[in-house]
């Protein structure tokens, strides 16, 4: 079954606007991944959180977690066109990450 | 630097056909898994290898075999295609132990499967 639920399953927003996705999960992590996919392309990793860290910034991107609500969000400021696309959360139990249990997805359009 | 190599892109079978996706990584990654991705739906694993000679099921394996003769190669290979995987697959690998930090995962382009 599936690990993670992502909430919105769907996203529209005004380009400039900040889009904020949420996920959680159900059993303990080591980590917890966000990627990305453009439709019709294979996932692109964005960012990392391990499980002893609440907060990780890249760019425009900031990611949460709160493992004791197990659950993470993850916010994208400035949101600009190229954006849009599915973004996936996904959770290891190790640090080998080679089963990952991911989310249902969260569908964000930027609109122009 | 190719990456994670995903062949065919496409593909349609008929029922009961076999048929394997090959995936082939030239960054000397230990650990390699294949996903398979539905509609409205993430990434479900059905098999993964944290090595030559070693393979694991994941969540989904059923009617999937795989093996991992080399390091380089992980083909997934389908025995009897039934209409239910119909589907889009992903390889995926990365750096196996030692670590003292999580390993970034690359993801393939996937393989576009239809069976009629």
């Amino acid at each position: 079954s599936q690990q993670g639920e992502e909430d919105p399953q769907a996203l529209s927003i005004q380009e400039g606007e900040n889009a904020t996705m949420n996920c959680s999960y159900k059993t303990s992590i080591n980590n917890l991944q966000w990627y990305r996919q453009n439709s019709g392309r294979g996932l692109v990793h964005l960012i990392l959180i391990r499980s002893n860290e609440r907060e990780k910034h890249s760019g425009r991107l900031r990611v949460t977690l709160d493992t004791s609500k197990k659950s993470s969000s993850l916010l994208i400021t400035a949101s600009r066109a190229a954006d849009t696309a599915s973004y996936f959360c996904a959770t290891a139990s190790n640090f080998g990450n080679e089963k990952l249990t991911f989310g249902t997805g969260t569908r964000l359009t930027i609109i122009p | 630097n190719a990456g994670v190599t995903q062949t065919p892109k496409f593909q349609v079978l008929k029922t009961g056909q076999s048929m394997t996706l090959q995936c082939a990584q030239d960054m000397n990654h230990e650990y390699m898994s294949w996903y398979r991705q539905d509609p409205g739906m993430g990434l479900r694993l059905i098999h993964y290898s944290v090595g030559a000679g070693i393979t694991d099921q994941g969540e989904v394996p059923n009617g999937y075999n795989v093996s991992r003769s080399t390091t380089e190669d992980f083909p997934l290979r389908l025995l009897s295609a039934a209409p239910s995987q119909t589907s889009v697959y992903f390889c995926a690998s990365s750096y196996g132990p030692p670590s003292t930090s999580p390993r970034t995962i690359y993801f393939g382009e996937g393989s576009w499967l239809t069976v009629v």
